[in-house]
């Protein structure tokens, strides 16, 4: 299986900021790397697909980028909305794989 | 509108089974794959199952292999998963998810574009 590993766990931030989480596959998968954003007590909801893609409806601060092994999801500006925890995932192999998670919280 | 609703968690004890239905709607239920993923309360989230669009493609994790059996109803735009021999590590959130594109198949840009609100699974005596 494909270990998809996340840095940091947790990260506290401010309205404003200028945020990055960082995704690692344990081997290259191209750019088959997708985000998740998940608020508590609700369901992920798709940010970016294939590393880079923006999903329909998703705010332009929401960016991804990166192939091979390592991946990276900014966001621009953050607002009070992206307080959440955000994952990884890889759709290179069976079984699909996330990562452990990136808690978002405000400073 | 998307819409994914999962029905059939509950309390049940170890070894027992539990059936979970999803119901879809606002899409082409026909066209596209789907998943069952899943998250221990306050954990990450964990890939269970997926099934292409015909049913002629199926995947389990290996933690539910041989115990989960995934299924569709295309006519009743619906999707199973069918639980047996359950244990304590199989409490979670079962999430119903709707796959981009029709077969699952791997590698692709296959990404979950669309979640259900989650149904507890909970296992204990």
């Amino acid at each position: 299986d494909i270990q998809m590993t996340q840095s940091p766990s947790s990260l506290s931030a401010s309205v404003g900021d200028r945020v990055t989480i960082t995704c690692r596959a344990s081997q290259r998968i191209s750019t088959y790397l997708n985000w998740y954003q998940q608020k508590p007590g609700k369901a992920p909801n798709l940010l970016i697909y294939a590393a880079s893609g923006l999903h329909s409806g998703v705010p332009s601060r929401f960016s991804g980028s990166g192939s091979g092994t390592d991946f990276t999801l900014t966001i621009s500006s953050l607002q009070p909305e992206d307080f959440a925890t955000y994952y990884c995932q890889q759709s290179y192999s069976t079984p699909l794989t996330f990562g452990q998670g990136t808690r978002l919280e405000i400073k | 509108e998307v819409q994914l609703v999962e029905s059939g968690g509950g309390l049940v004890q170890p070894g027992w089974s539990l059936r979970l239905s999803c119901a879809a709607s606002g899409f082409t239920f026909d066209a596209y794959a789907m998943h069952w993923v899943r998250q221990a309360p306050g954990k990450g989230l964990e890939w269970v199952s997926d099934i292409s669009w015909n049913s002629g493609s199926i995947g389990y994790a290996d933690s539910v292999q041989g115990r989960f059996t995934i299924s569709r109803d295309n006519a009743k735009n619906s999707l199973y998963l069918q639980m047996s021999s359950l244990r304590a590590e199989d409490t979670a959130f079962y999430y119903c998810v709707k796959d981009s594109g029709p077969t699952g198949q791997v590698p692709a840009a296959v990404h979950l574009d669309s979640w259900g609100q989650g149904t507890l699974v909970t296992v204990s005596s």
